[in-house]
């Protein structure tokens, strides 16, 4: 059985950086074919995808945050952890990982999600 | 980056009831294609891979075809459990872009 939960400050200030770790089980981060994401959705909006790591370390990310986005992994620990820069009030959302198996780059196990908010 | 549009954005519909939904991609994506259905504060539900190959424990009254540009998800006779919201998501390419979401609504 996969389990994923994410984990990390429910209010952040704006321009701080935001760290959020994906906790995961039922899967080896180093098995062939295997990737965990971030997707975002703020209230009442739709599902964002913002990030993708492999188990080659392999990274992609979303054009419209590459700037601001940076994603690891740390197989020992069956973490991934997603770190995004300079957040602003509009970066407001729940926050989920996601697991990703072959063959294809759809995910079928999700975190429960976190809330971020971005306020001052 | 491939666009996801699904029409309609929403739908009011019956239980009993047969709907369809459609996806189209900015550009073609082969089967590429996934569906998710989100009930409000619930996390998104994996329901469809490959366009039309149903997750393990779907009930068979979802179906989903199409290919390159063109997708649909059908329900073929509403069940109260299913009014929610339905996305799909392209993973013919990063970024793996979802759809803008259909409400499905009594």
């Amino acid at each position: 059985q996969i389990t994923l939960k994410e984990s990390g400050p429910t209010l952040v200030q704006p321009t701080q950086t935001l760290s959020l770790t994906c906790t995961f089980s039922g899967f080896s981060l180093s098995a062939n074919g295997m990737g965990v994401a971030w997707i975002r959705q703020s209230p009442g909006e739709a599902l964002e995808w913002l990030a993708i790591i492999f188990w080659d370390d392999i990274k992609r990310y979303s054009p419209s945050l590459n700037s601001r986005l940076t994603i690891t992994k740390d197989t020992s620990k069956n973490q991934v952890v997603l770190t995004m820069t300079n957040m602003d009030p509009v970066d407001t959302a729940t926050y989920y990982c996601a697991h990703r198996g072959p063959p294809g780059s759809y995910f079928d196990d999700w975190g429960q999600g976190t809330l971020v908010i971005v306020s001052s | 980056d491939i666009q996801m549009t699904q029409s309609p954005s929403s739908l009011s519909a019956s239980v009993g009831d047969r709907v369809t939904i459609t996806c189209r991609a900015s550009q073609g994506i082969s089967n590429s294609l996934a569906w998710y259905q989100q009930k409000p504060g619930k996390v998104p539900k994996f329901l469809i891979y490959t366009a039309s190959i149903l997750q393990s424990g779907v009930p068979s009254r979802f179906s989903g075809s199409g290919s390159g540009t063109d997708f649909t998800l059908t329900i073929s006779s509403l069940q109260p459990e299913d009014f929610a919201t339905y996305f799909c998501q392209q993973y013919e390419s990063a970024p793996y872009t979802f759809g803008q979401g259909t409400k499905l609504a009594i």
